[in-house]
């Protein structure tokens, strides 16, 4: 079973809201990964750190959405102002290295925009 | 950057028949490693089958895939089908560069 763990299972948000969502990424799991799971089921590819430096990351993460992996903290992610498009699954990942291993996820965060 | 296609969003068989899942992909290094994950209503995503090495086939649970580098392929396959295998399945692709491209998933749905 993973043991990432990410909170809130479950979030609302109006448009134009702000969203936040953690993760605790699986322990001694030094890269991070955050994907959006959308309606049509396809996971999109957000943003990735290694310790706290982000690795890659997509251009609409880089405007509207915030992540950070703090040393000792929860990992998270924000959406500084929530749209109706942002309603998904937000799933976080873990893994031992930075290629070619298996990553973990965690159950995600599903995140309703009205 | 990679790209992993799957072709059939949506696969419904008979219990007991057999299961093939397509999966080609697309990337510019000679030596990706090529993943399974298999996900389950409200549980996490999680890893079914993974391979690098080309032409040697790889089994897990039941489930077994082969990487054919000349063909860009992952294809997963079972011999037959149970109704708990009803669930997403998603292949996917890494190189160096850490970042996991998936394909857009399957829905297979087996039924009684």
């Amino acid at each position: 079973n993973s043991k990432v763990i990410q909170t809130p299972r479950y979030l609302v948000k109006g448009q134009g809201q702000k969203a936040k969502m953690r993760c605790i990424p699986e322990k001694g799991h030094p890269v991070v990964f955050w994907y959006q799971q959308n309606k049509n089921n396809e996971f999109k590819f957000l943003i990735n750190f290694q310790n706290q430096e982000v690795l890659q990351q997509i251009d609409m993460t880089e405007k509207r959405f915030s992540a950070e992996c703090p040393s000792n903290s929860p990992c998270s992610l924000e959406i500084q102002s929530s749209e109706a498009g942002d309603s998904a699954l937000y799933l976080c990942a873990s893994s031992l290295s930075r290629a070619n291993t298996e990553v973990f996820f965690g159950k995600g965060t599903r995140l309703t925009v009205v | 950057g990679d790209s992993v296609t799957q072709t059939e969003g949506l696969v419904t068989l008979t219990e007991g028949l057999p299961v093939m899942l397509n999966c080609t992909y697309q990337t510019i290094y000679s030596n990706p490693f090529l993943f399974w994950y298999v996900h389950y209503l409200n549980e996490s995503p999680r890893l079914l089958l993974k391979s690098s090495t080309d032409n040697k086939r790889t089994e897990h649970q039941g489930f077994h895939a082969t990487l054919h580098k000349s063909s860009s392929s992952f294809h997963l396959q079972k011999s037959s089908a149970q109704l708990s295998d009803s669930a997403l399945y998603y292949c996917a692709c890494n190189n160096a560069g850490a970042k996991l491209t998936f394909g857009g998933g399957t829905r297979l749905t087996v039924r009684p």
